[in-house]
């Protein structure tokens, strides 16, 4: 059981807007910054989003991320075959002497 | 660019420990955030634990592994160190160095290293 809550799949068909949501708590999302994940099978993850809404260079402006209260979210605009990857939702939680929690992955299918 | 190498695969009895290592190029430790994460097959990610190498004492650790995990930096040679002791078959599992500038925000991963717990 993730401390925060993601679906466990989603589709698109290739050119659609998919979005992933990520809920936790006033410990973690609702009081520090998200972070989103990509990772291709067999391989590490890839940073994808900082700070909630922050691209790391590379990263195309296809991928957004935003967050709202103990909420937040990943839009893949224009999916390609390619974005067919799990994504992760990361947090630092302040609860327990503080640590980073994930959730526990939305498998991204491109139909 | 930054790349971390970790070490190569291991396969371990229970009850007994195993160090990992992960060595920057490109870059340094100094100043950042050293965590690893680990996956179980067919799991998602768990954050053990995670280290600042230019200030000592610095090391937080996860509740889960708080007993049994030490992470240590070296600045001196950029490499980062994660044991974890009395391993079980659960521990089964790969186990990735992440470096950044906050916790949470692992910029650059190491390739992965592939624990085998097994009698």
């Amino acid at each position: 059981q993730s401390v925060l809550t993601q679906p466990p799949s989603a589709s698109g068909t290739p050119g659609q807007r998919v979005t992933i949501s990520c809920s936790g708590s006033s410990f973690n999302i609702g009081s520090n910054y998200v972070y989103w994940y990509q990772q291709l099978p067999g391989t590490a993850p890839k940073l994808l989003i900082f700070r909630n809404d922050q691209r790391p260079s590379g990263v195309p402006d296809r991928f957004s991320g935003s967050k709202s209260g103990t909420s937040a979210s990943l839009a893949i605009s224009g999916l390609r075959s390619e974005d067919e990857a799990a994504y992760y939702c990361a947090a630092w939680d302040d609860s327990l002497s503080g640590h980073v929690v994930f959730g526990g992955g939305t498998k991204l299918t491109v139909l | 660019q930054v790349q971390l190498v970790q070490s190569g695969a291991e396969v371990k009895k229970p009850g007994s420990s195993v160090k990992v290592s992960c060595k920057a190029s490109g870059g340094t430790f100094g100043g950042y955030f050293i965590s690893w994460v680990r996956q179980a097959p067919g799991q998602g990610l768990e954050w053990m634990g995670g280290v600042i190498a230019t200030i000592f004492d610095s090391a937080t650790y996860a509740q889960n592994f708080q007993a049994r995990v030490t992470i240590t930096a070296d600045e001196s040679t950029n490499t980062a160190y994660m044991e974890l002791s009395s391993l079980r078959s659960e521990d089964t599992a790969v186990y990735y160095c992440a470096r950044g500038g906050e916790l949470g925000n692992f910029e650059y991963w190491g390739q992965g290293t592939r624990v085998t717990v097994s009698s």
